[in-house]
């Protein structure tokens, strides 16, 4: 399969606990995205990577979440101290080295994650 | 800051009708748009990319119009079918990656 992979697809933790999450983009993809969906929302976005520099964060991204991606293939978004709040659905993206932002974006199938 | 809306919010059709579904966006100053089919609880599976030079985009059964200057973009769905049962998407490229509508829940029922 080539397409792109996340993992864990489910994770259940307690609250203030700390969790990581990875994502492998289809290969020779330099750009990496990453979205959280809560239920009957769309995606919203959270960071994105060009290689191995992280270009972009939103606001939604608190100091207890940090992103990485070390070589600029595969990435990790880890949550510190997890609250309720952070129950959702993490996507991943990736997109093919072409100019701008305009390019289309090829998910995951998502990490879900319940905070209890 | 772009707000992309969905209407209808869900759609319920019988097998074999033709439907359309609406997107629109606040900021026309867009590079794409694409839209997306979701499975309950899964992923997003691309199904059509119009760039914003663009008018239309076809693929199979679907149809996905832009027109940038008024913000809308229509997804047209011919001969619906059972499998069609998803959630669809709308996302719009800016000068941030996608911004996403709250999507269109559609049942096709047999």
């Amino acid at each position: 399969d080539t397409g792109v992979s996340q993992d864990p697809r489910h994770k259940i933790t307690k609250r203030g606990q700390n969790v990581t999450f990875r994502c492998d983009p289809i290969s020779e993809h330099n750009r990496l995205y990453w979205y959280r969906q809560t239920l009957g929302q769309g995606p919203e976005f959270l960071t994105y990577f060009q290689n191995e520099a992280q270009l972009e964060k939103s606001r939604l991204l608190s100091d207890r979440f940090s992103a990485e991606r070390p070589k600029g293939s595969f990435s990790t978004l880890e949550i510190q101290r997890t609250e309720q709040g952070d129950s959702a659905m993490y996507l991943c993206a990736s997109s093919p080295p072409t100019s701008g932002v305009a390019n289309e974006q090829f998910f995951g199938p998502g990490t879900r994650l319940t905070v209890l | 800051k772009q707000e992309v809306t969905q209407i209808p919010a869900a759609l319920s059709v019988p097998e074999g009708e033709n439907l359309v579904l609406n997107c629109s966006f606040t900021d026309s100053a867009i590079y794409n748009l694409q839209w997306f089919r979701q499975d309950p609880g899964k992923g997003l599976t691309s199904l059509l990319l119009i760039q914003s030079s663009q008018r239309e985009q076809t693929s199979g059964r679907l149809n996905a119009s832009l027109d940038k200057s008024s913000g809308r973009s229509t997804l047209y769905i011919a001969a619906s079918q059972p499998g069609d049962s998803a959630t669809y998407l709308c996302a719009v490229a800016g000068n941030t990656p996608l911004v996403f509508g709250k999507g269109t829940r559609l049942s096709v029922i047999a």
